[in-house]
């Protein structure tokens, strides 16, 4: 089945910094590729996402691409600030009706 | 207006009882799910319900049990309650295009606590 590495666990950054997780998974089937935001005591919700069709994609602040050949994909957040701290997941769309998600990275951002 | 509610929000118990959650969607989507997050932050996916057919089932032991009544709803019942069913489980749904998977809503998470 559908393996789903992340990394880093957690990483720590300064406010302004950039930050960067990164994703892997085994299925070359997987069409689906979101990443979800989980505030501390708060549901995860989603953030940002991209289809396999596509390599890269923007939203303000965030950024994810996609490599589809060598099966990885980023996420990437500009400028970050405080409340950008949260655990953020990334999850895989397998060739069926199953997401598989990532173990998660703690996110800080210090002021 | 909520989209994806649960109750209850919170559940303290005894070993060996038995208790449930309900969830409830009002997007209209037509596929549930369940999933466990442990200590570990990790989510785990357990079921997953498309128009009220069970079509992921992982291996959860059999004292878990979900029942979708119809689409909007899709419940989980869990038998003799074990230290290691203690954990926060959420709902959540989507909307089946096809094959294509889409953004995943999710409820306010059950925090179970065994004793």
């Amino acid at each position: 089945g559908e393996n789903v590495e992340q990394h880093p666990s957690t990483l720590s950054v300064q406010e302004g910094d950039s930050a960067v997780i990164k994703c892997t998974y085994s299925d070359s089937a997987s069409n689906y590729f979101p990443w979800y935001k989980q505030e501390l005591g708060k549901r995860p919700q989603l953030i940002i996402d991209i289809r396999s069709n596509v390599g890269e994609k923007k939203d303000q602040r965030i950024a994810v691409t996609l490599n589809k050949t060598a099966k990885h994909f980023s996420l990437h957040i500009t400028e970050t600030q405080p409340e950008d701290s949260a655990v953020y997941f990334c999850a895989v769309g397998t060739g069926g009706f199953k997401t598989i998600f990532g173990a998660g990275t703690r996110l800080f951002v210090k002021a | 207006d909520t989209a994806v509610s649960q109750t209850p929000k919170y559940l303290v118990t005894q070993m060996g009882n038995d208790k449930s959650i309900k969830c409830e969607q009002n997007l209209g989507h037509d596929t549930m799910y369940w999933y466990k997050q442990d200590s570990k932050k990790f989510l785990k996916i357990m079921f997953s319900y498309n128009n009220k057919e069970l079509i992921i089932n992982e291996t959860v032991p059999n004292r878990f049990s979900p029942k979708s009544p119809d689409k909007a709803h899709l419940n989980l019942h869990i038998n003799s309650l074990e230290l290691g069913d203690s954990a926060v489980y959420f709902c959540a749904s989507s909307r089946t295009s096809g094959r294509a998977h889409n953004e995943q809503f999710f409820g306010p998470g059950t925090r179970l606590t065994v004793l």
